[in-house]
């Protein structure tokens, strides 16, 4: 069994830039949902997709947008970065409708905007 | 709106011992599951235990069991025979039932083990 993978694991933006990153999700899994953790903090709830459609929002701007496949891996786009965008990125994913509660998470992705 | 809280930012426990991470929530719902997460400096969100509101029964996962109190909305994690590899950040979080519902998280406690 493949657990969710997320690249890249590091990169460096600059402020105003775009970035987009990708999770391939637990094989089986068809829900993906992104958050974000700042340092020393609780991860937050960007958005979340179930069978390609977004599901659920998370008080974040619309330059916060996403994407999931047909194989059900998702990307996370970030337009207009800003210094406050810096953050771990991690994706979940779940069989949505199986309603288990558990969510397996990605080692995430790390952004620095400077 | 659901909201979670962990007022201990920091806790230390000697090796061999039990340390209590507590946790409190706030829901109108009726329908929810609670969660342990442990997040060690590798990143990756390992789930611990997870607790069915409708069940009265305390989860317990070898080491890891949890003191479940509904009515206080209380959600405490307790760490028996503490090993250096449980130091970590660990997270309370919570979810509504039914499916495709997310995480609420929050903000972490860091567990330091004392050899």
């Amino acid at each position: 069994e493949t657990g969710v993978t997320q690249s890249p694991t590091h990169l460096i933006k600059t402020r105003g830039q775009q970035v987009t990153l990708r999770c391939s999700s637990q094989s089986g899994h068809n829900t993906v949902s992104w958050y974000q953790q700042a340092l020393g903090q609780g991860p937050q709830f960007i958005f979340q997709y179930y069978r390609e459609e977004e599901n659920g929002r998370g008080n974040f701007p619309p330059r916060f947008s996403g994407l999931q496949f047909p194989n059900y891996s998702s990307e996370l786009n970030v337009n207009a970065l800003e210094l406050d965008d810096s953050a771990l990125y991690l994706c979940a994913s779940s069989l949505g409708g199986a309603d288990t509660g558990e969510l397996f998470f990605g080692e995430g992705s790390r952004l620095t905007v400077l | 709106a659901q909201t979670v809280t962990q007022s201990q930012p920091e806790m230390s426990v000697q090796e061999a011992e039990t340390v209590t991470l507590s946790c409190t929530y706030d829901t109108s719902e009726s329908d929810y599951y609670l969660f342990w997460y442990k997040q060690p400096p590798s990143r990756q969100m390992i789930l611990v235990i997870r607790q069915e509101a409708y069940k009265q029964q305390n989860a317990t996962e070898n080491r890891f069991s949890v003191n479940f109190q509904k009515a206080a909305k209380s959600f405490s994690l307790k760490i028996s025979d503490s090993q250096l590899g449980d130091a970590a950040m660990y997270f309370c979080a919570y979810r509504r039932g039914g499916a495709n519902s997310k995480l609420t998280f929050g903000k972490g406690i860091t567990l330091s083990v004392r050899p």
